[in-house]
């Protein structure tokens, strides 16, 4: 079975770091676009950030560029997210995804979210 | 940035109702549109993927159409565990965005 499984989310001041991790099974890990999502409380999904099989095509969400890094190693199947300066507006579950790229776009599977909160 | 906007916010259909959710965006793009349920802030799945493939596994009352500007998810003969929040979503173009989202309660 294919499965996600998010890592890393907590507690955290305002302008502080963290460093998500997103273990991948099931599926051919360096064949496959990545992505994260994120959910703020009572509010919907918004896109954060997504990266190619080799790393070297990233995108982000403008309200995260210069402060948020997307990463992957391959050889460990996983897949990061590295949160610095981080706001009270990033409090979040944050979900990562299998981006799908043909025949057009879309994110399966999805894991089950860690949640991030940052305190101001 | 490509706004989508939902419609309505909230649904509460009857047990075997038709069901249409629509989904109007700022401008228009092709193809890249996808529909995800989400029950009880559980992680969201696929329920269409390219405007109106059906994702493997997803029941076939569930249906999506659309181009342009405008795109509707629909779902035939609504039943209890349809009860969730349904987003759709462009990836044509960055940033990626959703619409606000659509709350389906069953009576």
């Amino acid at each position: 079975d294919v499965q996600l499984v998010e890592s890393g989310g907590g507690l955290v001041q305002s302008g502080g770091s963290l460093r998500l991790s997103c273990a991948a099974s099931g599926f051919i890990f360096r064949e496959s676009w990545m992505t994260w999502v994120r959910q703020a409380p009572g509010k919907g999904l918004e896109w954060v950030a997504n990266i190619n099989q080799d790393g070297n095509e990233r995108n982000y969400v403008d309200s995260v560029k210069g402060r948020f890094t997307i990463s992957r190693d391959n050889a460990k199947n996983s897949l990061y997210l590295q949160m610095n300066s981080l706001r009270a507006e990033d409090t979040a579950i944050y979900y990562c995804a299998k981006l799908v790229r043909y025949p057009t776009n879309w994110f399966d599977p999805w894991g089950q979210g860690t949640q991030v909160t940052v305190s101001s | 940035d490509i706004q989508l906007t939902q419609s309505p916010s909230f649904l509460s259909p009857s047990v075997g109702d038709r069901v249409t959710i629509t989904c109007r965006a700022s401008q228009p793009f092709s193809s890249y549109l996808a529909w995800y349920q989400q029950k009880s802030r559980k992680a969201p799945n696929v329920l269409i993927y390219s405007v109106s493939t059906l994702q493997s596994g997803v029941p076939s009352r569930f249906s999506g159409s659309g181009l342009g500007t405008e795109f509707t998810l629909t779902i035939d003969s609504v039943q209890p565990e349809d009860s969730a929040v349904y987003y759709c979503q462009q990836l044509f173009i960055y940033p990626w965005t959703f619409g606000q989202g659509t709350k389906l309660e069953v009576k």
